[in-house]
C-alpha cells in the first residue's frame, strides 16, 4: 500500500471549514483514497472515499487533483464533536477481500469553542 | 443492522497468561481483520480472515493467532502475554464487492497486561 503523509495535528474553531491534506506520491493506478475518523477508545469510522476529482457526502468532501499524488479532506463548519484523529489511506481491492488497512500516524484535529 | 461486536470490552491479564478475544462481524460480511493500537506504534494490522482462511498477516510474532468460523465470527488469541501486548485490539469487517478499503470497525477490546 502507498505510504501517506499528513500533518500530525491541526487546530480550528467551531463553525470553520477545515481542510486536511494528505500526500501519497507513490499511489498506484488502481488505488482508492479513503479517510477514516477515530475518537478516543473507539474503532475508526469510514468517512469518505474517492478515486479522482471530487466526492461529496453528507459529512465531508474529498478533493483529488488530476495527478492523484495528494488529496484534501474538507470538513464544513466543524463542531466540537469533530475533534478526532483523521487517517488517510490508499489501497486497492485485494481480490475481494478489502480488509488489510495500513494506517499512518493520522492528523489530530482539535476544535476549539 | 447490527454493527461489529467485540467481546469483552475490557480485560486485565497477568504476564505469561493467554487471552482470547472475540469478534462478530456485520451480518453478511465474510472478511474480518484484526488490528492492534498502542500509543507508541499506532494502528497496526495483525491479520485478515476470509471464508475461514487467513489471507493476510501482519508483522507480529507467532504468539498472535486467530481463526474464523463458518458463520464468519472470528477469534484472536495471544499466548504468553507480555506487558507490551497491552493495547486496544480492534476488529473490522467488510463485504466483498463493496468499495475498496471500506471497513467497519468494532468498539475494540482494551487489554491490560500486568
Amino acid at each position: 500500500l502507498a505510504k501517506t503523509t499528513q500533518p500530525i495535528s491541526m487546530d480550528s474553531y467551531e463553525g470553520q471549514e477545515v481542510n486536511i491534506t494528505c500526500s501519497h506520491n507513490n499511489i498506484a493506478t488502481n488505488d482508492y483514497i479513503t479517510w477514516y475518523q477515530q475518537f478516543p477508545s473507539q474503532g475508526p469510522r469510514f468517512i469518505i472515499q474517492g478515486y479522482k476529482t471530487k466526492v461529496t457526502n453528507e459529512v465531508a468532501s474529498l478533493f483529488i487533483p488530476a495527478d492523484r499524488k495528494s488529496s484534501t479532506l474538507s470538513l464544513p463548519r466543524v463542531s466540537l464533536s469533530d475533534t478526532a484523529v483523521y487517517y488517510c489511506l490508499v489501497g486497492a481491492d485485494y481480490g475481494g477481500a478489502t480488509n488489510k488497512l495500513i494506517f499512518g500516524t493520522g492528523t489530530l484535529l482539535a476544535v476549539q469553542p | 443492522k447490527a454493527g461489529v461486536t467485540q467481546t469483552p470490552r475490557y480485560l486485565i491479564k497477568t504476564r505469561g497468561q493467554q487471552v482470547t478475544l472475540s469478534c462478530s462481524p456485520i451480518s453478511g460480511h465474510r472478511s474480518v481483520s484484526w488490528y492492534q493500537q498502542t500509543p507508541g506504534q499506532g494502528l497496526q494490522f495483525l491479520f485478515e480472515y476470509f471464508s475461514e482462511t487467513q489471507r493476510n498477516k501482519g508483522n507480529f510474532p507467532g504468539r498472535f493467532s486467530g481463526r474464523q468460523f463458518s458463520n464468519s465470527r472470528s477469534e484472536m488469541n495471544v499466548s504468553t502475554l507480555e506487558l507490551g501486548d497491552s493495547a486496544l485490539y480492534l476488529c473490522a469487517s467488510s463485504s466483498p464487492g463493496t468499495a475498496n478499503t471500506e471497513a467497519f470497525f468494532g468498539q475494540g477490546t482494551r487489554l491490560t497486561v500486568v
